[in-house]
């Protein structure tokens, strides 16, 4: 079974530029998370969506910070402008909905941005 | 707030020694609990969960945890860890699906 597929794995851009990343859930999963990572500390959840809707996306700077996931499938994060701050890892995971609560969630190898 | 809080930034062990990697969490209720590693340049992999039941976890790669409810500790042990071992460490907890909250994770360096 394929893992959670995401690219690209590195990005290097100017400040303001626009940048894209995308993620391919584990097939079934319904539900997926994108997060930040930043160095030396633990992932921040950014958006959830179960489906193809957003149940949280709270902690979404939405001034330059948008997402989709328009099938309910795959999805794609993007920052537009960008800031030198947003450099870190965005990480993207799926699971599938446990009527019990707290999914286990399943992590891709994530997403390493660089602002210069 | 609710929160999960990973008292040890760093900590080094022997190979072949022992680990116990502190976690604690500070939720209302009984919270659901994981341990996550992450090897440099990959996602986080699941070491193991809790939810309900026993309170002494089995994850794989020889791990286990114990939910400890009157410390509010949710520690990852390991009997005798090898250089693979060597990584970061990420408890994490909640309440509802998908609201995990991530503790800022211990690194862990294993000597020859």
């Amino acid at each position: 079974e394929a893992g959670v597929v995401q690219s690209p794995r590195y990005k290097i851009i100017e400040k303001k530029q626009p940048v894209a990343f995308w993620c391919n859930p584990i097939s079934g999963h319904n539900t997926l998370y994108w997060y930040l990572q930043n160095l030396g500390q633990g992932p921040e959840l950014l958006i959830r969506y179960e489906n193809e809707e957003a149940v949280d996306d709270s902690q979404l700077p939405k001034d330059r910070f948008s997402a989709e996931r328009l099938k309910g499938v795959d999805s794609t994060l993007k920052i537009q402008p960008a800031e030198l701050g947003d450099s870190a890892v965005y990480l993207c995971a799926s699971s599938l909905s446990n009527p019990e609560g707290a999914d286990t969630q399943y992590f891709g190898p994530g997403t390493r941005l660089t602002v210069l | 707030a609710q929160s999960v809080t990973q008292p040890d930034i760093h900590i080094t062990v022997s190979e072949g020694a022992s680990l116990e990697l502190r976690c604690n969490y500070s939720y209302g209720a009984t919270p659901y609990l994981f341990w996550y590693v992450q090897s440099p340049g990959q996602g986080l992999q699941l070491l193991l969960k809790y939810f309900s039941g026993d309170t002494l976890v089995q994850g794989i790669k020889g791990f286990e945890a114990e939910f400890k409810r009157s410390q509010s500790s949710f520690n990852l042990r390991k009997p005798s860890v090898h250089w693979s071992d060597a990584a970061e460490y990420f408890c994490a907890g909640g309440t509802n699906a998908g609201k995990s909250t991530f503790g800022d994770g211990t690194t862990l360096t294993v000597k020859p």
